[in-house]
């Protein structure tokens, strides 16, 4: 079945520093990928997302690019702030557009220190 | 605008109650999806409703789970003979077509 594997937390980080949180995934044909971030005290909210190969999804100065030869979906960031503080989920859908059920990864809690 | 909403925040019962929890979809959205999100692991997904159609309840953990959605507006899940293992966070959120918005959850402790 379809299934997200991201990289464990937590990570701590200073500000300014680059971050990366890997994500990979597992799926038949090719699944839209998203990843969503929880802030503190808040829902959860798309932070971006690609829905075919080689795409680049951005915001917020985070990026992901969907890796279909390695089954990936990274998120990068080059200077972290402490604002960036929250919980990250990767995430996949597969099936007919507004019919998207969606398999998270467990999430990875990211904390940037001043 | 309103984004989707939930009730209750918080709920806190016994082992064998039932329980009902309420979602407020974002007005137009056609589709509606439960999740439930247990500590420190990721979100599963329970169950999803499109316009009309029946539902597509294969998430859903046992028969103790039913969800409802009325009028294509208001959902309700409802959970009955709660067990300890149904606490957890859940998460509706409504999709006008691809992108899903969440609501910030429903925490639910069984005692």
């Amino acid at each position: 079945g379809n299934s997200v594997t991201q990289m464990e937390g937590p990570v701590t980080l200073s500000e300014e520093a680059f971050l990366t949180i890997n994500c990979t995934y597992t799926a038949t044909g090719y699944p839209s990928l998203f990843w969503y971030v929880q802030y503190p005290g808040e829902g959860l909210q798309l932070l971006l997302k690609a829905t075919k190969a080689d795409d680049k999804g951005s915001n917020k100065g985070f990026e992901a690019t969907y890796r279909k030869e390695t089954t990936s979906f990274h998120l990068e960031k080059g200077s972290v702030q402490v604002s960036d503080s929250a919980v990250y989920f990767c995430a996949l859908s597969k099936g007919p557009e507004g019919a998207q059920k969606l398999v998270f990864g467990q999430g990875t809690r990211l904390t940037i220190n001043p | 605008g309103a984004g989707v909403s939930q009730s209750p925040s918080n709920k806190v019962t016994e082992k064998g109650k039932d329980v009902e929890l309420r979602c407020d979809p974002i007005s137009g959205h056609t589709a509606l999806y439960w999740y439930r999100q247990r500590l420190g692991q990721g979100l599963e997904f329970l169950i999803y409703f499109q316009g009309n159609s029946a539902p597509d309840k294969s998430g859903l953990p046992s028969d103790r789970f039913s969800a409802e959605r009325t009028g294509g507006s208001v959902s309700t899940l409802t959970i009955q003979r709660t067990q300890q293992e149904d606490s957890a966070v859940y998460l509706c959120a409504s999709s006008p077509r691809a992108t899903q918005y969440f609501g910030p959850g429903t925490r639910l402790l069984v005692l």
